[in-house]
């Protein structure tokens, strides 16, 4: 597609489930990332894919938070019996390079809300 | 460690007024700088950047310089319109081969006709 792609757009889970989200970047980018954005704690990052490589997963919470990506494509991150704290927007971006001066394009991202 | 700070929100202007949304940042080594902006409803983008010290990024108006001597990058506009209506935030991504962005707060800017 044009644009890096979310799904789902929404989605409410109940605590102590699991969920999926999925990331679908743009075609030939090598670089891919997530973020999470929430009220309290701004934009934060999780965990950066180089290829099918995580050579930077700093960012991840705790280890009920988890990403693959395969193909050097689709990446999904999981996150293991949720709970409140994990309620918020869950962005992936995907740069053509790895790089500090390399714009990074954003999805719409997934709004995650845990009741 | 690496921060970003922006000032804190909303900003409420007339339309046709000038706008200037301060961010200063702590970094080692020589970081490169972006300011995103959020329309509501839409996806995170960029807006500008600046790779090095005394570079200028512009866009749609918009300006901001690396000014590595008050380690500040603040975004200005000459004449906000409605449209200009968005959340902005400052990012930092350090020197090295990740590309993983740091972020500001976000300061939203509200312009009313």
């Amino acid at each position: 597609g044009a644009g890096v792609s979310q799904s789902p757009s929404n989605k409410v889970t109940e605590k102590g489930k699991d969920v999926e989200l999925r990331c679908d970047p743009i075609s030939g980018h090598t670089a891919l990332y997530w973020y999470r954005q929430s009220l309290g704690q701004g934009l934060e990052f999780l965990i950066y894919f180089q290829g099918n490589s995580a050579p930077d997963k700093s960012g991840l919470p705790s280890d009920r938070f988890s990403a693959e990506r395969t193909g050097g494509s689709v990446s999904t991150l999981t996150i293991q019996r949720t709970q409140q704290e994990d309620s918020a927007v869950y962005l992936c971006a995907s740069s053509q390079f790895a790089g500090a001066g390399t714009e990074a394009f954003f999805g719409q991202g997934t709004r995650l809300t845990v009741v | 460690g690496d921060s970003v700070t922006q000032m804190e929100g909303p900003v409420t202007l007339s339309e046709e007024a000038f706008l200037t949304i301060n961010c200063t940042y702590t970094a080692t080594g020589y970081p490169s700088l972006f300011w995103y902006v959020q329309y509501p409803g839409e996806g995170l983008q960029l807006l500008l950047k600046a790779t090095k010290a005394d570079d200028k990024g512009s866009n749609k108006g918009f300006e901001a310089t690396y000014r590595k001597e008050t380690t500040s990058f603040h975004l200005e506009k000459g004449s906000v319109q409605v449209s200009d209506s968005a959340v902005y935030f400052c990012a930092l991504s350090s020197s090295g081969n990740t590309g993983k962005l740091i972020f500001g707060q976000g300061t939203t800017l509200q312009v009313k006709p």
